[in-house]
């Protein structure tokens, strides 16, 4: 199993531009989420998943979509990038059954200017 | 407000002396756990507690969690140098249903060889 994967490893985009965040699992894992970490901040939730079709907001949403189309799949879109966007980005997955063990892709180094 | 304090916020010891990182909050937790990350990599978890007072063991790492579940410390003994990494906890709080894991801010260890 190669897990939880993220394309691509590096971006920069000036502010303004579009991207999507590629992020897959072949884990069959139900759960999938995107979080954001930066300097002295931890870990924050985006966006969330419990199925495919089903998606919601974490505690911070704005200026991000997603969308879910299938179990393997979790895109994250900026749609309109800014500066305080600039971050790295962790997708997650999770079997809903259990302890909540999430696991996590390598993330994505996101610089916009 | 940050649910889960993490402290020290860095620490730089020699190997092979001993040590101990703190997760700490006001909140009640159903479940806590230990996450280390390594340069350019996602969190990788390294235990889930979820009774007060239990302490779990893996090699010369000692996790323990409260016993009001409130709190949780991770004791390193006889440090090495790959035990170098960014440590978080994350938890979910008790009686929050659907409550997502909150991730603390991260005590960033390196051990000096």
């Amino acid at each position: 199993n190669a897990g939880v994967t993220q394309t691509p490893k590096f971006q920069v985009l000036k502010t303004g531009q579009s991207m999507t965040l590629q992020c897959a699992q072949d884990m069959n894992h139900e759960y999938m989420s995107w979080y954001r970490q930066d300097p002295g901040m931890g870990l924050r939730l985006i966006h969330y998943s419990v199925g495919a079709g089903i998606t919601d907001q974490g505690e911070v949403p704005n200026g991000y979509n997603v969308s879910r189309s299938t179990t393997e799949d979790f895109p994250l879109r900026l749609l309109s990038a800014a500066p305080s966007q600039t971050s790295v980005y962790f997708c997650a997955s999770t079997p809903l059954a259990g302890l909540y063990e999430q696991y996590f892709g390598p993330g994505t180094r996101l610089t916009v200017t | 407000t940050q649910l889960l304090e993490q402290s020290p916020q860095f620490l730089s010891i020699q190997e092979g002396e001993n040590l101990t990182v703190y997760c700490n909050s006001s909140s009640v937790f159903s479940s806590l756990q230990w996450y280390r990350q390594e340069p350019g990599e996602g969190p990788v978890l390294l235990v889930t507690v979820v009774t007060g007072g239990e302490v779990k063991k893996l090699k010369r790492l000692t996790f323990q969690f409260g016993d009001a579940r409130k709190d949780s410390s991770l004791h390193i003994t006889a440090a090495q140098p790959g035990d170098t990494g960014l440590y978080l906890c994350a938890a979910k709080r008790a009686n929050f249903g659907n409550e997502k894991l909150t991730f603390g801010t991260g005590t960033r260890l390196t051990i000096i060889p």
